[in-house]
């Protein structure tokens, strides 16, 4: 199974209104890191936290941590029509930060 | 900076028949990884290599083979391809070591066996 999984698997939202995202993992982590594809493109680096925080933001976007919990989530605040794509979470299984696991993702879709 | 390239973008082969997928990176990143991505399955890694000359599994290794040319350069070979390994493939690249370091990847190359 993987390490990483994220729910919702698909989030349909109006313009303007927020995403929230959920990820969870099975192993300790030093960091998480959330990547957004668009439709047939690679994946793009979105935001990272490290496992001493618990809160981090970037623009609109806001990543929560839960190390107890084993779970991060990703909120985009007023969300906007370029923001339809799919989002995913990452971790690390060893202690070099090399052996990444993605979970399956969040297809979001941003109606206009 | 061109990123991190793939080539071919496209390619169908015939089960059994053999092939490399070419990356190359000139962001002097020292780690290169392989994925695969299957439809609902996010992306799984095939094998990575954290610096020249050293390379280890990932998640699923079987029926490929990597080869870290240089700095620059990470293939990956399908010896003998079967439908299974029909898929995206995405090459990526990052510095630094400790995980705290963003992952940048290529466009991908879409590969179908039949």
């Amino acid at each position: 199974s993987q390490q990483g999984e994220e729910d919702p698997q698909a989030l349909s939202i109006q313009e303007g209104e927020n995403a929230t995202m959920n990820c969870s993992y099975k192993t300790s982590i030093n960091n998480l890191q959330w990547y957004r594809q668009n439709s047939g493109r690679g994946l793009v680096h979105l935001i990272l936290i490290r496992s001493n925080e618990r809160e981090k933001h970037s623009g609109r976007l806001r990543v929560t941590l839960d190390t107890s919990k084993k779970s991060s989530s990703l909120l985009i605040t007023a969300s906007r029509a370029a923001d339809t794509a799919s989002y995913f979470c990452a971790t690390s299984l060893d202690n070099y930060g090399q052996n990444f696991v993605f979970g399956p993702g969040t297809r979001l879709s941003v109606l206009p | 900076n061109a990123g991190v390239t793939q080539t071919p973008k496209f390619q169908v082969l015939k089960t059994g028949q053999s092939m490399t997928l070419q990356c190359a990176q000139d962001m002097n990143h020292n780690s290169m990884y392989w994925y695969r991505q299957d439809p609902g399955m996010g992306l799984r890694l095939i094998y990575y290599s954290a610096s020249e000359g050293t390379t280890d599994k990932g998640e699923v290794p079987n029926g490929y083979n990597v080869s870290r040319l240089n700095k620059r350069e990470f293939s990956l070979r399908l010896e003998s391809a079967a439908p299974s390994q029909t898929s995206v493939y995405f090459c990526a690249g990052r510095s630094g070591t400790g995980g705290y370091n963003e992952q940048f990847f290529g466009p991908g190359t879409r590969l179908t066996v039949l």
